[in-house]
């Protein structure tokens, strides 16, 4: 069965800086793709970012980015120019690319994320 | 705004008291789960419905029931809640399909047990 692991509870950013979310995780399977989502305080979790395995270039959306190294089973997130509006629960997914009609996600813990003003 | 809605936002209830969870959405999705969230951990998927298909997850105690009456509503009924099953209820839901379909979720239920 696949896991996902997010090894860091709580982080601090300060605004302004870069702040790196680790994830990593344990498939045997070669096709599948992986997301962070973030759910802030008391509101819905939306996408953040999604990578399919079989891109080897890192998926970015304006301040977000990741860094997919696929051999390692790890899967980053870096928050650039970090603001006030990031401070959120980041939660890293695993969807396996077989999984027939329906999207099953296999989530982390999340990691707290804190950005000082 | 298309959306997935959840009411209500929070609910308290008795030790063994039934409770009704409710999700509606109006992006037309047929799909639609329901994730069991507690404290320090990760969301879990307790089930979901492609269509009128009802997918119960193996590990789902009977406790948990749903309905699906139409493709807009799902519910979640808690026959006896226990002291264990206060969390954060969430629902998604997406469109069927191969590919990196993204889940839209709803801002959650959060249940405490009394």
């Amino acid at each position: 069965a696949q896991t996902v692991t997010q090894s860091q509870p709580e982080m601090s950013v300060q605004e302004a800086e870069t702040v790196t979310l680790s994830c990593t995780y344990d498939t045997s399977e070669s096709d599948y793709y992986l997301f962070w989502y973030k759910q802030p305080p008391s509101r819905q979790m939306i996408l953040v970012i999604r990578q399919e395995a079989y891109k080897q270039q890192n998926a970015t959306e304006n301040r977000f980015s990741v860094n997919f190294q696929k051999a390692a089973k790890s899967f980053s997130l870096k928050i650039s120019d970090s603001q006030l509006g990031d401070a959120a629960m980041y939660f890293c997914a695993y969807r396996s690319a077989t999984g027939g009609a329906t999207n099953k996600l296999i989530f982390g813990t999340g990691t707290l994320l804190a950005v000082q003003p | 705004d298309a959306m997935v809605i959840q009411n209500p936002r929070y609910q308290v209830t008795q030790f063994g008291k039934p409770v009704t969870l409710s999700c509606s959405q109006t992006l037309n999705h047929n799909v639609m789960y329901w994730y069991q969230q507690k404290s320090s951990q990760a969301p879990k998927l307790l089930f979901h419905y492609y269509d009128k298909d009802f997918n119960n997850e193996a590990d789902t105690p009977d406790n948990f029931q749903s309905r699906r009456p139409n493709t807009s509503f799902c519910f979640l009924d808690i026959r006896s809640p226990g002291l264990g099953d206060a969390a954060m209820y969430l629902c998604a839901t997406s469109r069927a399909g191969s590919g990196a379909n993204v889940l839209t979720f709803g801002a959650g239920s959060r249940l405490t047990v009394l």
